[in-house]
């Protein structure tokens, strides 16, 4: 499968645990976003990789939420603490170029997370 | 910031019918503007996109249309069929500039149900 994938799949914690997540791009996709998308809503950014640089948070990013992309390929997403308002789909997408110049923003298939 | 609004929240249409789903953006810079659509457990999949520079794209029996001038586009789905049974969400990107970052910003959904 050459497309973005995830994992894991699903993580239930019990709140106050930390989780990692992580995503894996399409090979030689330098851009790389995070979303979280909860029941019935739309997906939600959170935070833009270009190759290993951290260009931008959204202010939805609390200082419990931390994200890497060490070598400019994968992405880690590590949540401290967890709250049960944490709970929701975590999904990571990629492209190469610019959306405005014909790319397209490919999304991987989520963690789904749920905190108990 | 960007904001989408997406109407109507849920839509049901006898198969073989059309379907329409509007979308309305506030920042006039937003250049990009993709479909997706989601089902259920899913990852989001792009069904369709249009740019700044054109009016109108089809793809068999999908089509989009873009009023700049009125900030709104839509979805208009032809002939319709029971898979075409989902979540479609719209979603407006503004060009990243320097450091590139095209942010998608998401309207609420629809659901779609097609009645055999």
């Amino acid at each position: 499968d050459t497309g973005v994938s995830q994992d894991p799949r699903h993580k239930i914690t019990k709140r106050g645990q930390n989780v990692t997540f992580r995503c894996d791009p399409i090979s030689e996709h330098n851009r790389l976003y995070w979303y979280r998308q909860t029941l019935g809503q739309g997906p939600e950014f959170l935070t833009y990789f270009q190759n290993e640089a951290q260009l931008e948070k959204s202010r939805l990013l609390s200082d419990r939420f931390s994200a890497e992309r060490p070598k400019g390929s994968f992405s880690t997403l590590e949540i401290q603490r967890t709250e049960q308002g944490d709970s929701a789909m975590y999904l990571c997408a990629s492209s190469s170029g610019l959306l405005a110049s014909g790319d397209t923003q490919y999304f991987g298939p989520g963690t789904r997370l749920t905190v108990l | 910031g960007e904001n989408v609004e997406q109407h109507p929240s849920t839509l049901s249409v006898q198969e073989g019918d059309s379907a329409v789903i509007k979308c309305t953006y506030s920042d006039s810079a937003s250049n990009y503007f993709p479909w997706y659509k989601q089902e259920l457990g899913k990852r989001p999949q792009l069904i369709i996109d249009i740019r700044s520079n054109v009016g109108e794209k089809k793809d068999q029996r999908i089509a989009v249309t873009l009023n700049k001038t009125a900030k709104h586009f839509s979805l208009h789905i032809t002939e319709t069929q029971p898979e075409d049974s989902a979540v479609y969400f719209c979603a407006a990107s503004i060009n990243g500039g320097n450091f590139g970052n095209e942010k998608l910003t998401f309207g609420t959904g629809t659901r779609l149900t097609i009645i055999p």
